[in-house]
């Protein structure tokens, strides 16, 4: 099993550039989970999805965010212009989570991102 | 709506001092609940969870919680820390109602272990 696999590890671009982080989730997990990490505001769930459909994106910050997850084994989260708050570590994670059943989740090495 | 709420920001010990970060959630139903370890660079590690049964749960590297369903508390202990627990703790919750296992994260408690 290789875990969840997240890349690129780093990313530094430009303000206004696309920024595009990729994840694969673990085999046969069917629930995926994007948060992101910052000193400020800790641990944010920014959306997830069951079954490749998007359940709650209440946590995408602005439209500037966009998440797609077209088949079970890879999901996109992209940022589109990117800003300097933005910087932060966006980590990745799977669970075989069904229904309210609370399996533990499974976290990628996470993508630190500097936008400058 | 759910929350987590972890008490202590940033906690120092020295070594072989004991441990107890508090972790308060707000959910009246059914919960499940986590605590996770993020090591310096590296990803969360679920490091104990709670499902149903003994209230007392016993995790890797001698950490233990307890929940108190009275408090709605999941309070993370350990009896004698080490270096190696020098880390960033996080509670989470799963309410039963939520689709696909949604957790929610406290804010995390930075420990700093003295040697």
């Amino acid at each position: 099993d290789a875990g969840v696999i997240q890349s690129p590890r780093h990313e530094v671009t430009e303000m206004g550039q696309e920024v595009t982080l990729r994840c694969k989730p673990i085999s046969g997990h069917n629930s995926l989970f994007w948060y992101r990490q910052t000193m400020m505001r800790g641990l944010e769930l920014l959306i997830y999805f069951n079954n490749n459909v998007p359940i709650d994106d209440s946590g995408m910050p602005e439209d500037r965010f966009s998440a797609k997850m077209p088949n079970a084994s890879f999901s996109t989260l992209k940022i589109q212009p990117s800003e300097p708050r933005d910087s932060a570590v966006y980590f990745c994670a799977s669970s075989s989570g069904g229904q309210g059943n609370g399996s533990p989740l499974h976290f990628g090495n996470g993508t630190r991102l500097t936008v400058t | 709506a759910q929350s987590v709420s972890q008490h202590n920001h940033h906690v120092i010990l020295s070594e072989a001092a004991s441990l107890e970060l508090g972790c308060n959630y707000s959910y009246g139903g059914t919960v499940n609940l986590f605590w996770y370890v993020q090591y310096p660079g590296q990803h969360l590690q679920l490091l104990l969870k709670y499902f149903s049964g003994d209230p007392l749960v016993k995790g890797i590297k001698g950490f233990e919680a307890e929940f108190i369903k009275s408090k709605f508390s999941f309070n993370l202990r350990k009896p004698s820390v080490q270096w190696s627990d020098t880390a960033e703790y996080f509670c989470a919750v799963n309410a039963h109602l939520n689709q696909g296992g949604k957790l929610i994260f406290g804010q995390g408690t930075e420990l700093s272990v003295k040697p």
